[in-house]
């Protein structure tokens, strides 16, 4: 069964102090690996996808890393506005050759000025 | 603007009265795909559609119906609601399958008394 698994459930940070959030991931035929901000009431918003082990990708504050079995969020010097739900997926082939989704339940990311 | 649109925002309705949550898209998508997301569950997928006439189920179709006649609509159907479907729906939209971005809608809160 595809699985994708985050942590922490919840972070909390101090204004520029950098973490990095962790997504592991058991697909099988994976085609790449999403990154999602959410914010409170609203749709995921994409930010990143990444398809190769060894890949990165940035974004102001936020590179995305991936290996063979994990991928990393990392977060540099937050600030409030970086407060949000992050959300990573994985999706798959199934046997039809069209796309299933699975997404991982998120890191609730609370950045404190 | 490119963008994915569904109505109603919020809807409060009784345990077996037929509901349809409507779901647009402007940027000529082949797939969409509707998800419900619940706290500690996640995102999960309801149903997805490769293109007009063809959809398949995801992880959690019991109790949902979906129909693509365009390319642009996929309404989602709930034919006998109940409690345990009160939920965040996201519809969400992409070019293609297998690893292409998807693009969500602002979501819809449904409460099943």
């Amino acid at each position: 069964e595809d699985q994708v698994t985050q942590s922490p459930e919840a972070l909390r940070l101090q204004e520029g102090e950098s973490s990095s959030l962790n997504c592991s991931y058991t697909v099988s035929g994976l085609r790449g690996l999403f990154w999602y901000r959410q914010d409170p009431g609203k749709g995921p918003e994409f930010l990143f996808t990444l398809y190769s082990a060894g890949e990165e990708k940035e974004k102001e504050r936020l590179k995305a890393t991936l290996t063979k079995k994990e991928s990393f969020l990392h977060i540099t010097a937050p600030k409030p506005e970086d407060s949000a739900t992050y959300l990573c997926a994985a999706p798959t082939l199934n046997s039809g050759g069209y796309q299933k989704v699975t997404f991982g339940t998120g890191t609730k990311l609370q950045v404190i000025p | 603007e490119a963008q994915v649109t569904q109505n109603p925002r919020y809807l409060i309705t009784v345990t077996g009265k037929k509901l349809t949550v409507t779901c647009s898209q402007n940027m000529n998508h082949e797939y969409m795909s509707w998800y419900r997301q619940d706290p500690g569950l996640g995102l999960r997928q309801i149903y997805y559609s490769m293109n007009v006439e063809v959809t398949d189920k995801g992880d959690v179709p019991e109790g949902y119906k979906v129909s693509r006649k365009e390319k642009r609509n996929f309404p989602l159907i709930l034919e006998s609601p109940s409690p345990n479907q009160t939920s965040l729906y996201f519809c969400a939209s992409s070019l293609g399958g297998g690893g292409d971005t998807q693009y969500f809608g602002p979501g819809t809160r449904l409460t099943v008394l």
